[in-house]
């Protein structure tokens, strides 16, 4: 256990809908990541931070923005919800000193 | 998640037998590897790791094997139990000139089964 918390860790919402994401750290990592799961694809990131306001796009960051305002929160939010983007999304810390991440519990979430 | 077991290659083992996972990563340029195991509605845990300048590492009942040559790392779990039930899958890095890139290129996995 790293540390790392996600929340809420289930959500349905609609189309259209604004949904924001939380990963919550309490050791103080430099180093977030978001991810998303989905069957037949590896882990795919969206979006990391490497410093409080500082944040830098991955290979599937369309319809995704994020926000670190300070160091053990890491937010992402979709703007406006669409089905493709129902997923389990996972964030991610990079263990101090090391390139090992270490992963957080997951959020389901379903956009209907 | 609960679903990540779908469509992915799968291995059946009786328990107490040793597995053999595999994986081919495509980038010479890798130099630092770990596999997670991920049970079902659980995020990835970490198991062990390699750097490029080893052939193999021992960890408790696990073996990573990494052949350079060939572009391929596996995870031998000793005795397996019917605990490591589970999707394991692999990850490499990229140093560039800068130092590592901070950023982790994932396999797909493969899905463990272990029949008592």
């Amino acid at each position: 256990d790293a540390g790392i918390t996600q929340s809420p860790r289930h959500k349905v919402t609609e189309t259209g809908t604004p949904v924001t994401l939380r990963c919550h750290q309490t050791e103080n990592h430099r180093y977030m990541y978001w991810y998303r799961q989905d069957p037949g694809h590896g882990l795919r990131l969206i979006h990391y931070s490497y410093g409080v306001k500082d944040t830098d796009k991955g290979e599937v960051s369309d319809g995704y923005s994020v926000s670190r305002s300070k160091t053990e929160d890491f937010l992402l939010t979709l703007e406006s919800a669409t089905s493709s983007q129902t997923s389990v999304y996972f964030c991610a810390i990079r263990g101090g000193g090391t390139d090992t991440q270490y992963f957080g519990p997951g959020t389901r979430l379903t956009v209907l | 998640g609960e679903n990540v077991g779908l469509h992915l290659p799968t291995l059946s083992v009786q328990e107490g037998d040793n597995s053999i996972i595999n994986c081919a990563y495509s980038n010479s340029a890798s130099d630092y590897f770990i596999w997670y195991k991920q049970e079902s509605g659980k995020g990835p845990q970490f198991i062990i790791d390699i750097r490029s300048n080893m052939d193999k590492r021992q960890g408790q009942r696990v073996t990573v094997l990494l052949n350079k040559t060939v572009k391929h790392l596996s995870l031998q779990i000793a005795a397996t139990q019917p605990g490591d039930s589970a999707v394991y899958f692999c990850a490499e890095n990229i140093s560039n000139s800068g130092g590592s890139n901070y950023k982790l290129t994932f396999g797909k996995g493969t899905l463990l089964t272990v029949n008592p």
